[in-house]
């Protein structure tokens, strides 16, 4: 079953230190997602993207916040200097185009098994 | 976003039937009901997801409710694996899931 894969799987930095996160999304996905989840917290949209540009973000994904699609596959979340408070766990999701039929899975978000990152 | 409202916590003994409810009386006819599941230390899980009728996939089933403004999760036979927090979540098309708390359901060997 295709499914949402992230690298690394555990990020440690220096506070101030840019760090990019890696994910390659279901292949014929369209939409793509970054959450964070704090330890302990509930999980929180950042930004999602479509069409090669940012379709919405959250209050959170401010200027040190950014997301690309270099190239076919792979989806970056690259945070420029990290603060402490970024530590948290980072989800990719995709979806598909939708317009299938009701309880098909088609059209729901998958994410991925997350992208540990600890700032120091 | 349209908001629903779950039980913090549920215990299930393995191997009975767990039935997880969810309320969502401001559900616009537009929302689909999701269902995600996060299991210790990993990523959302989708589980199920449906509009109008009930739904049944390998994972689960959903029911419902003719008014829409509930549904609930049945899981056939609750494993150890299958603990978990449950998250029902409303959403149309592309947008955003937005997470609530959820329900941590325990299931008890």
């Amino acid at each position: 079953e295709p499914e949402v894969t992230q690298t690394p799987s555990h990020q440690v930095t220096q506070m101030g230190q840019e760090v990019i996160l890696r994910c390659v999304p279901i292949s014929n996905h369209l939409y793509f997602y970054w959450y964070r989840q704090i330890l302990g917290q509930k999980v929180e949209f950042l930004v999602s993207f479509y069409n090669n540009e940012i379709s919405e973000k959250s209050e959170i994904f401010d200027d040190q916040f950014s997301v690309e699609r270099p190239d076919g596959s792979n989806f970056t979340l690259k945070i420029r200097s990290t603060k402490l408070e970024d530590s948290a766990m980072y989800f990719c999701a995709s979806r598909g185009l939708g317009l299938a039929k009701v309880g098909s899975s088609t059209d729901t978000q998958y994410f991925g098994p997350g992208t540990r990152l600890t700032v120091l | 976003d349209a908001k629903t409202t779950q039980p913090n916590s549920m215990e299930s003994n393995e191997e009975e039937p767990v039935h997880l409810p969810c309320n969502h009386s401001t559900i616009s006819g537009t929302d689909y009901i999701h269902w995600y599941r996060q299991l210790p230390s990993q990523g959302p899980e989708y589980v199920i997801h449906g509009l109008t009728s009930n739904v049944n996939n390998r994972m689960a089933s959903l029911a419902i409710a003719e008014d829409r403004k509930s549904s609930t999760l049945i899981l056939h036979r609750a494993t150890l694996r299958d603990a978990a927090v449950y998250y029902c979540i409303l959403s149309g098309g592309y947008q955003k899931v937005t997470f609530g708390t959820g329900t941590k359901l325990q299931v008890i060997p």
